[in-house]
């Protein structure tokens, strides 16, 4: 079977830094995403990785480590509008679609 | 414009009704793709679309019927609703298997009374 696994809730002061988890156990695998999705709206493409290593996009940067199944997401700078969730995703093998993790809640405090 | 437009975004219906969502990309991507959002926000995929073929057909109550009349439309028709089938179903598209990511639509919201 296919399991992705993310903490359920996390919470963050504006201005922080914040890591969001993400271990993976899988028949394969094809490529790590992150998305983001506010409530009520639909998930939005943060971020890929398929090789290991760090993947810096402006205040959001992912890594991954393939021979630990692992990946986190690193928010920096924390803005109020940085609330929501935040889901992993694995392609387990090339012509499979995505594996979802169950989404870590991310609540960010002034 | 929209990429992904599904319609409609709310959908109230009671138990046993039949009811239509319909879903159009105007990416011309060649795959889409049906999920549902449940109550604890597990996103799980239903079914996949390739150029109007169906590839992928999760385990699903055949109550549940997709349409691809096209590669830009990918309709999803549910037969003898149940309370269980309500969820946040949420249209996608990708060109290929989806390697350069999902595009998600903005999601309807069913309930069923």
């Amino acid at each position: 079977g296919q399991n992705i696994d993310q903490p359920t809730e996390m919470t963050a002061t504006e201005g922080a830094i914040v890591q969001i988890n993400c271990t993976y156990q899988t028949s394969g695998f094809n490529g790590l995403f992150w998305y983001q999705q506010h409530a009520g709206e639909a998930p939005t493409f943060l971020s890929y990785n398929v090789l290991d290593g760090l993947e810096e996009k402006g205040r959001f940067s992912s890594f991954l480590s393939r021979s630990k199944g692992y990946s986190y997401l690193l928010l920096k700078e924390l803005q109020m509008k940085d609330s929501a969730s935040y889901l992993c995703a694995v392609i387990p093998n090339y012509g499979q679609n995505f594996v979802f993790g169950p989404g870590t809640r991310l609540s960010v405090l002034p | 414009d929209t990429a992904v437009s599904q319609t409609p975004k709310y959908l109230v219906t009671q138990m046993g009704n039949d009811k239509s969502i319909k879903c159009e990309q105007n990416l011309g991507h060649d795959t889409m793709y049906w999920y549902k959002q449940d109550s604890k926000k597990f996103l799980k995929i239903m079914f996949s679309y390739n150029n109007k073929e169906l590839i992928i057909n999760e385990t699903v109550p055949n109550r549940f019927s997709p349409k691809s009349p096209d590669k830009a439309h990918l309709n999803l028709h549910i037969n003898s609703l149940e309370l269980g089938d309500s969820a946040v179903y949420f249209c996608a598209s990708s060109q290929g298997q989806g390697h350069y990511g999902y595009t998600f639509g903005s999601g309807t919201r069913l309930t069923v009374v």
